[in-house]
């Protein structure tokens, strides 16, 4: 059984950097795209990016000058930086797996429980 | 970026009723990348179809998923109580893997 287990700090000033980091239990960590999708205050998903085991990323274009996702295979993790955070970034922030990059199954079949993150000076 | 239009925004319907819920792309997506999602109030998004028609484990049989190209459908056969929730359709042909909007199902 899958599990994504996710952290980070809740509460930012702007111009700080956001980090989160989630942790995978049960089954490989190659052979996916590792995910991060966000959800603003009563709005929609919007996807941010991914990384798989061999650390290629992909990332949206709206973000990509300020975010960095890693991976970590020796510690089944992965982690989400976002830099010079403001008020427009509060948000429930998730963490997720797709089905399967060997197969090009990549929904997201897995997910964090979300972070609140909330960004206020 | 393929951007994906969910109408209508809001459906009200009573549990029995049927829910057709559509999902537009801006180009072609074929039958193959588009996936739909359900949260409920408070809750984690959780898969419910992939690849426009397959149900996720566990999904039940009134929830169906029909289209191909850039015009999909989910379509909820008689509503129960617990699928009042707003449903994301996500294109994963091409990067950014973009979502639409969504579409609250609310109990009228």
């Amino acid at each position: 059984q899958v599990q994504l287990q996710q952290w980070g700090a809740g509460l930012l000033k702007p111009s700080e950097t956001l980090s989160l980091t989630c942790a995978v239990y049960g089954g490989s960590f190659s052979g996916y795209y590792w995910s991060w999708i966000r959800q603003p205050p009563g709005k929609g998903l919007e996807w941010i990016g991914e990384i798989n085991h061999s650390g290629s990323t992909n990332y949206n274009p709206s973000l990509k000058s300020r975010v960095t996702i890693l991976v970590d295979t020796s510690m089944n993790q992965f982690s989400l930086k976002l830099s010079s955070v403001t008020a427009a970034d509060t948000a429930v922030y998730y963490c997720a797996r797709v089905y399967s990059d060997y197969t090009s199954d990549w929904y997201l079949a897995y997910w964090g429980q979300g972070t609140r993150v909330t960004v206020s000076s | 970026e393929i951007v994906l239009t969910q109408s209508p925004g809001t459906l009200s319907l009573s549990p029995g009723e049927r829910a057709t819920l559509s999902c537009r792309a801006s180009q072609s997506v074929s039958s193959r990348y588009l996936a739909w999602y359900q949260q409920k109030l408070g809750q984690t998004p959780r898969l419910l179809m992939y690849g426009a028609s397959s149900r996720a484990t566990g999904i039940p049989d009134r929830f169906s998923g029909s289209g191909s190209g850039t015009n999909f459908t989910l379509t909820i056969h008689r509503l129960e109580p617990e699928d009042f929730a707003v449903y994301y359709c996500q294109q994963y042909v091409s990067s950014p893997r973009t979502f639409g909007q969504g579409t609250k199902v609310e109990i009228k």
